[in-house]
């Protein structure tokens, strides 16, 4: 099995550009998440689905965020317009009994 | 302030010696999960406990969850090189489906 995968691995992007992280889940994984994680804050939810709905996105810090999960072998999740304070590592898990299985993570640095 | 507090945030250690880390929260988890991550890796699941003073054991490292399941610990015995890395616990609370909440992480370099 390839595991969830994340691309791109780093992202460097310039302040108020739109950025697209990618995730696709493992096979057969009905619910998907993305956290984000930086030295200050530790590891943190930002959204999750179930069968490609939406259950909780409470963890998005801003309008500024979205994410979509548009069939149940892709997810993305948008910053836009993007800030220095958005420079993180991001990572999408997916599970199917409630074993989490994280990606690599993207690694985005927004100057 | 954290739900899930860690400690010792850094540990470091020399082979062969025996070490603790604790996961400490005031409130109820329904299970909670121990992950280990290495640098430029996404958390590797490593164990889950679900029982109030549940003991699971995973070769050299035994996990376990408090009686009353607000905390949990993890013992790593006659530590390795390989062990080096961040272990992070997670918990479920009680009613919140999948929502995982991770501790604050400790990090633990085993040296030769």
């Amino acid at each position: 099995d390839a595991g969830v995968i994340q691309s791109p691995r780093h992202e460097v992007t310039e302040m108020g550009q739109e950025v697209t992280l990618r995730c696709k889940p493992i096979s057969g994984h009905n619910s998907l998440f993305w956290y984000r994680q930086t030295m200050m804050r530790g590891l943190e939810l930002l959204i999750y689905f179930n069968n490609n709905v939406p259950i909780d996105d409470s963890g998005m810090p801003e309008d500024r965020f979205s994410a979509k999960m548009p069939n149940a072998s892709f997810s993305t999740l948008k910053i836009q317009p993007s800030e220095p304070r958005d420079s993180a590592v991001y990572f999408c898990a997916s599970s199917r009994s409630g074993d989490k299985y994280f990606g690599p993570g993207t690694r985005l640095t927004v100057t | 302030t954290q739900l899930l507090e860690q400690s010792p945030q850094f540990l470091s250690i020399q082979e062969g010696e025996n070490l603790t880390v604790y996961c400490n929260s005031s409130s109820v988890f329904s299970s909670l999960q121990w992950y280990r991550q290495e640098p430029g890796e996404g958390p590797v699941l490593l164990v889950t406990v679900v029982t109030g003073g549940e003991v699971k054991k995973l070769k050299r490292l035994t996990f376990q969850f408090g009686d009353a399941r607000k905390d949990s610990s993890l013992h790593i015995t006659a530590a390795q090189p390989g062990d080096t890395g961040l272990y992070l616990c997670a918990g479920l609370l009680t009613g919140t489906a999948s929502k995982l909440t991770f501790g604050t992480g400790t990090r633990l370099q085993v040296t030769l």
